[in-house]
């Protein structure tokens, strides 16, 4: 079975500091690793995914498989990065066909809050 | 292009009535999911359709919940007879092959 942990329930820090926000994940297989964001009442949107290699909005998060992690990293906050943070995971290669594609599956969040 | 539509966005119901939701996902996209987010949780998936067939409805209570996609475009999700634990936001979201799935509002649903 897929897992995916984010052992931060909050985390604040300061305009212009760096941030990290912590994703684990278990899983037997290859996975694809995303991060999504909901800000103050919009909808749960795509942050960026692991395949794409891009940073969005200054935010780079890296798949390291030998410590089955994607943390979510910006070297300087911005207080509109206030929002809650997903982290989600999708089994790869499954076509459309096939059983559970694009299932994801997320951890519990991370409340961000970045002080002026 | 317009986004995953969803309502109504809040639903207010006493313990063993029934309520329904409804869901137009993106145009053409092919995959429609059903999540359900509790409070200080992240989004559980209910059920997954391709089309109009059930992919995945593994988690589902069917006991209570059930969700059709009968023409492969609008879904909607029910649940009969409501419990208190089911109080969360219902979530809708669809995706097509290698598109990262898009979600709409939800649906607060609060059993009272």
């Amino acid at each position: 079975a897929q897992r995916v942990t984010q052992p931060e329930k909050l985390l604040s820090v300061f305009k212009g500091a760096p941030v990290e926000l912590k994703c684990n994940y278990s899983y037997s297989g290859s996975p694809e690793l995303f991060w999504y964001v909901q800000y103050s009442r919009q909808r749960l949107q795509l942050l960026l995914r692991h395949i794409s290699r891009e940073s969005i909005k200054g935010f780079t998060a890296d798949l390291n498989k030998g410590e089955t992690s994607f943390h979510l990293k910006k070297p300087f906050a911005q207080e509109e990065d206030s929002a809650m943070y997903y982290c989600a995971l999708k089994r790869a290669g499954q076509n459309a066909g096939g059983t559970s594609y694009g299932k994801l599956t997320f951890g519990q969040g991370t409340i961000l809050t970045v002080h002026p | 292009e317009a986004g995953v539509a969803q309502s109504p966005r809040y639903k207010i119901i006493e313990k063993r009535q029934s309520v329904a939701f409804w869901c137009n996902p993106i145009s053409g996209h092919a995959t429609l999911y059903w999540y359900q987010q509790i409070l200080g949780q992240g989004p559980k998936l209910l059920i997954q359709f391709q089309n109009n067939g059930v992919v995945d409805d593994s988690q589902l209570p069917k006991d209570r919940f059930s969700a059709e996609r009968l023409k492969g475009v609008d879904s909607t999700l029910k649940i009969q007879p409501a419990k208190l634990e089911d109080s969360a936001v219902y979530l809708c979201a669809s995706g097509s092959n290698n598109s990262p799935l898009h979600f709409g509002n939800g649906t607060r649903l609060t059993v009272t």
